[in-house]
């Protein structure tokens, strides 16, 4: 399996309330994305990074905001958490062109 | 953006059969993969398949890249292959964007 890790696997928190998730890999690869998937939707696309302090947006960008200070940290962070924003997360890494692997997921719920 | 449509978005089998699912995208493509999630959430990668034909013991997969579809075949379909199956592409842009899957249920 890619050795990718994501913290937490569950989370309830409170409108309002800035969160941060977090994706590490142990595999050195350049590209790191966020997702999140909704009943309906399939995956969605956040942010994704294509290196140390190198990010894009995705498709559903819009509260949300990203930092890769390292090759094999990807933080996401809900400013101010909403209603809207209960999903659950995946993180996936990929090298150029290749194969994305992905990671198990964060169940988050905002009450 | 680019559009990646997946049908059918349900599908339920009878243990036994046989399924094919579709995969299409509205622009060239620099590659496609299939994913499997499993009822406990796991996207697991099936194919990476920008263009040809490849098999992997009950599942196989064929891209035609110049008609910008993607076939995923599962022969003989056990319980096990229920899930969500995703199609996913990227265009050179780095951006890996997915369609909204199929649903299968295979029945026992």
């Amino acid at each position: 399996d890619a050795g990718i890790t994501q913290s937490p696997r569950h989370k309830v928190t409170e409108t309002g309330t800035p969160v941060t998730l977090r994706c590490h890999q142990t595999e050195n690869h350049r590209y790191m994305y966020w997702y999140r998937q909704d009943p309906g939707h399939g995956l969605r696309l956040i942010h994704y990074s294509y290196g140390v302090k190198d990010t894009d947006k995705g498709e559903v960008s819009d509260g949300y905001s990203v930092s890769r200070s390292k090759t094999e940290d990807f933080l996401l962070t809900l400013e101010s958490a909403t209603s809207s924003q209960t999903s659950v997360y995946f993180c996936a890494i990929s090298g150029r062109g290749g194969e994305a692997f992905f990671g198990q997921g964060t169940r988050l719920t905002v009450v | 953006g680019i559009q990646v449509e997946q049908s059918p978005p349900d599908l339920i089998l009878q243990e036994g059969a046989n399924s094919t699912l579709r995969c299409n995208f509205s622009d060239s493509v620099n590659n496609l993969q299939w994913f499997h999630q499993n009822p406990w959430g796991q996207l697991i990668n099936l194919f990476y398949i920008p263009s040809g034909t490849k098999q992997n013991g009950r599942l196989s997969a064929t891209t035609v890249a110049t008609e910008r579809y993607s076939l995923l075949y599962i022969s003989s379909s056990q319980t096990t292959d229920s899930g969500v199956y995703f199609c996913a592409v990227e265009k050179g842009n780095d951006k890996i964007i997915f369609g909204k899957g199929t649903r299968l249920h295979i029945l026992p």
